[in-house]
């Protein structure tokens, strides 16, 4: 049974250009949660989605930040025209449900390094 | 706004010491509360839930909830260097919040 998948590991990109990192959530599970990780802090929320539905977006910034979850497919975050403050560790996160009571699964994580 | 706050830390305490952790909240609609660990370079790993007031044990952690104070905290029994990890505390109040985390580091 495979875990939480995210791809790439590792993206470099030069600054103005698209970054897009993908998480499969583990089977069966219909909530995904990406973060956002500076070195050294903790886990800064940036948004919740459910299968075609973005229900909690309020950690994420306002412009060049983008989140979906298709019906079919991997959870995809875009972040266009990159800077070096984007440099940083994203971890997506499934859950099976909306169940407050519910623990999160994470992935390894995509590390982007903005040139 | 959903805050999470942890002790800033680092904390340091020798082997075979309790290590205390200390988490609080500010939502008081919260119903669970999480404690993941997470080695340097590594994804979080879940460590424990505690979902009502009073103490839950599991081996050498222990974590307590008082959802009077809005607090939670983890205890960790005879401390081992491979404890030495940052500890996140989390929150799901519908959805998970995170604290920016404690560093520990357990001394030979």
């Amino acid at each position: 049974n495979a875990g939480v998948m995210q791809n790439p590991r590792h993206l470099v990109r030069r600054r103005g250009q698209e970054a897009r990192l993908r998480c499969s959530p583990m089977k069966g599970h219909s909530h995904v949660y990406w973060y956002r990780q500076l070195p050294e802090e903790g886990l800064k929320f940036m948004v919740y989605l459910q299968k075609e539905n973005i229900i909690d977006e309020s950690g994420m910034p306002k412009e060049r930040f983008s989140a979906e979850f298709p019906k079919e497919g991997p959870s995809i975050l875009r972040i266009q025209q990159v800077v070096r403050g984007d440099s940083a560790a994203y971890f997506c996160a499934s859950s099976p449900t909306q169940d407050s009571t519910g623990e999160l699964f994470f992935g390894e994580g995509s590390r982007l390094t903005v040139l | 706004q959903k805050e999470v706050e942890q002790n800033s830390g680092p904390l340091s305490v020798p082997e075979g010491a309790i290590a205390s952790l200390n988490c609080t909240y500010s939502d008081r609609g919260s119903q669970s509360f999480f404690w993941y660990r997470q080695y340097s370079g590594k994804s979080p790993e879940l460590i424990m839930f505690i979902y009502s007031n009073g103490d839950k044990e599991d081996g050498r952690f222990t974590a307590q909830l008082n959802k009077a104070s809005q607090y939670v905290s983890l205890l960790i029994r005879d401390s081992q260097p491979s404890d030495s990890a940052t500890y996140l505390c989390a929150v799901n109040a519908g959805d998970m919040r995170f604290g920016a985390g404690t560093r520990l580091t357990v001394k030979p």
